[in-house]
């Protein structure tokens, strides 16, 4: 059975700080991807980025980053320089490769609150 | 701007009432799906819609019951719901033949049973 884990249940940290929020992911699955969500109060979920298992290559998209270790099956995700805005719900997500046509199973983690206060 | 437009944005029904929520999109997506979204919970999938046929259902309750008219278009079809049916409906489509496994997810209609 494919599980994700996001042990931190919320974080509080002051504008400009770096953050970073853990996932750790299940699966028996040789391929498989990982995404990461954010959830601001509208209620949207913001597709953040997309890992697939065979592209251990960490990524960075300006204040975002991100680290993927097939080794300890953890795919964290870490905001620099934090700001008031990236206060929202973060999901840490996983989807088997899927059957053709019949659409792709999306896995969620608990979600972690980030409060970043000014 | 979402590309997955749901409505309506708010429901509040009684428990003998029949109503239905609405999901559409144009990006040519064919698969779509629903997710149920409890108040600071994970979305949950409910069913998945592929090239307008369904393709999985994870044990909804016949209460809830999903229809897809066209590829572009999703409905959920509420009669008879519980209290604690009340949580926010997410809608999300993706490309079914890249098969990646994104979903791109609309605002969610925020649904209220009495």
């Amino acid at each position: 059975a494919q599980k994700v884990t996001q042990a931190q249940t919320e974080i509080s940290v002051v504008e400009k700080e770096d953050v970073t929020l853990d996932c750790v992911y299940e699966t028996r699955d040789t391929t498989y991807y990982l995404f990461w969500y954010k959830q601001p109060p509208s209620g949207e979920l913001v597709f953040l980025i997309r890992r697939n298992s065979f592209d251990e290559q960490n990524e960075i998209s300006g204040r975002y980053s991100w680290n993927f270790q097939k080794s300890t099956s953890s795919f964290n995700f870490t905001i620099t320089a934090s700001q008031v805005v990236d206060s929202a719900v973060y999901f840490c997500a996983l989807s088997e490769a899927g059957r053709i046509g019949y659409g792709n199973k999306l896995v969620f983690g608990a979600g972690t609150i980030l409060r970043v206060k000014s | 701007d979402t590309e997955v437009t749901q409505t309506p944005k708010h429901l509040v029904m009684g428990m003998t009432n029949k109503k239905s929520l609405k999901c559409e999109q144009h990006m040519g997506h064919r698969a779509m799906y629903w997710y149920k979204q409890k108040a600071k919970k994970p979305p949950e999938l409910m069913f998945v819609y592929s090239y307008e046929k369904l393709s999985i259902n994870e044990s909804v309750p016949s209460r809830f019951s999903p229809e897809c008219p066209n590829s572009s278009l999703l409905n959920l079809h509420l009669h008879a719901l519980q209290p604690e049916d009340s949580a926010l409906y997410l809608c999300a489509s993706s490309y079914r033949e890249l098969n990646t496994g994104e979903l791109f997810f609309g605002e969610g209609s925020r649904l209220t049973v009495l």
